[in-house]
């Protein structure tokens, strides 16, 4: 059974850092892309990030990019996103998301890490 | 990027009905579209990828169509365990979101 398990979410102040991570098991972590997805409080869905099976690629939309980086240890089986430079409207839940069937298709979710952004 | 519009917003519909909810892209999306479904306090569940192509273990009732710009999402046969919010999602380019349709029972 997939499991994706998140960590490191949390209370920061504006312009601050956070790394969030994602413990996966029950599939071969090296061999599938892998992303994250954030939902503010009562909101919809927005993509954050994509990583490559190996790592060597990476993907982010305006919203946040030079601001968020995504990365992997494949050898660890674990996903991470590092949060710099954050905002109010970074507030959210953290989705990790394993890419299954083609590019983009997130199969499996992890349970969410709650991220509040506040001075 | 792409524009995903969903409709409804809201539904609400009884047991045994069938439901239909809607999502135009701003532009072709070649049958790039997944549903997924979120029950309350939960995380989104994989339905529907490339238009119309149902995930492991999904019940048949749901089923998905469409191409070009528009596409559905249909429930046969609503069940109580369907009331959730459902998205639509493009990835024929970076990923992006419809709004979402909350699904009620009436």
């Amino acid at each position: 059974e997939v499991q994706l398990v998140e960590s490191g979410g949390g209370l920061v102040q504006p312009g601050r850092s956070l790394k969030l991570s994602c413990a996966a098991s029950g599939f071969t972590f090296s061999s599938f892309a892998m992303a994250w997805v954030r939902q503010a409080p009562k909101k919809g869905l927005e993509w954050v990030a994509t990583i490559t099976s190996g790592g060597s690629n990476t993907y982010y939309p305006d919203s946040v990019k030079g601001r968020f980086t995504i990365s992997r240890d494949n050898a660890k089986s674990t996903l991470y996103l590092q949060m710099d430079s954050l905002r109010s409207e970074d507030t959210a839940t953290y989705y990790c998301a394993k890419e299954g069937y083609t590019f983009g298709v997130m199969d499996a979710w992890g349970q969410g890490a709650s991220v509040t952004v506040s001075s | 990027d792409i524009q995903m519009t969903q409709s409804p917003a809201s539904l609400s519909a009884s047991l045994g009905e069938t439901v239909t909810i809607e999502c135009r892209a701003s532009e072709d999306i070649y049958n790039g579209l997944a549903w997924y479904q979120q029950k309350p306090g939960k995380s989104p569940q994989l339905l529907i990828y490339n238009a119309n192509s149902l995930h492991t273990g999904v019940p048949s009732r749901f089923s998905g169509s469409g191409s070009g710009t528009q596409y559905s999402l249909k429930i046969n046969s609503l069940q109580s365990e369907d009331v959730a919010s459902y998205f639509c999602q493009q990835y024929y380019d970076y990923p992006t979101f419809g709004a979402g349709t909350k699904l009620e029972l009436k």
